[in-house]
């Protein structure tokens, strides 16, 4: 069973960079997978940030996309984010997410989630 | 991109049946089969209950049952619980340049 953790500063000052990690435990970082970052403010409803697959393909949301930029490090099994110029709209539970493959179609859907970290952009 | 618009609340009695709608455009739901569905307790993370419009992973109740007809997704709980009392979202594929979009998010309360 994949797992996956999300891991970074809790505090970040506006106008500054957020960066996040997430962290497979359980299965291959280079699986036939997207991976995903989704976010959700307090309060609010879940939004789609972008995904990332193992070859290094990338897709944003274009709200994020001027500022967000995924990657992904197969040698450690994690994949990250960094979303620049933050304000305090950016606060939010981040969520890292898998949609699985196989033969070449996709769940088209987030399967797997993380637990969610909080990241609070405040000076 | 907009979310697609579901009601901001539905509820139901216990043993009733609810629909909760998901309207997108045909950009999104009316052009692929990729609707998917979670459900979200208080404070915890998101559960995948319902993908590709109708299908339900494994370990999913039966109560549980997704349709579509043409920009409207929906989502039926049957048999309706208070463990079902909680934020409901549907997210679909719209295509390989920006590929999802999630729902405003429904809130059921069991009456």
């Amino acid at each position: 069973q994949v797992q996956l953790q999300e891991s970074g500063p809790g505090l970040v000052q506006p106008s500054g960079t957020l960066s996040l990690t997430c962290a497979l435990s359980g299965g291959s970082i280079s699986s036939d997978s997207w991976w995903s970052w989704v976010r959700q403010p307090p309060g609010k409803g879940l939004e789609w940030i972008g995904e990332i697959y193992p070859s290094g393909t990338t897709h944003y949301s274009p709200s994020f996309r001027s500022r967000v930029t995924m990657s992904i490090d197969k040698s450690k099994h994690q994949f990250s984010l960094k979303m620049t110029s933050v304000t305090a709209a950016d606060t939010a539970i981040f969520y890292c997410a898998r949609n699985p493959c196989s033969g070449g179609s996709c769940f088209s859907a987030f399967e797997s989630w993380g637990q969610g970290i909080l990241v609070t952009v405040s000076s | 991109q907009s979310a697609l618009t579901q009601p901001a609340s539905v509820s139901g009695s216990p043993g009733q049946s609810i629909t909760i709608s998901c309207t997108g455009t045909s950009s999104d739901v009316g052009n692929y089969n990729f609707v998917s569905w979670y459900q979200q307790h208080p404070g915890k993370v998101p559960k995948f209950i319902i993908y590709e419009d109708t299908k339900r992973p494994s370990g999913v109740s039966n109560r549980f049952s997704g349709s579509k007809s043409g920009n409207t997704a929906s989502l039926t709980i049957s048999g309706l619980q208070a463990e079902d009392e909680a934020d409901y979202y549907c997210c679909s594929y719209a295509g390989s340049v920006t590929p999802y979009v999630f729902g405003t998010g429904t809130k059921v309360t069991v009456l």
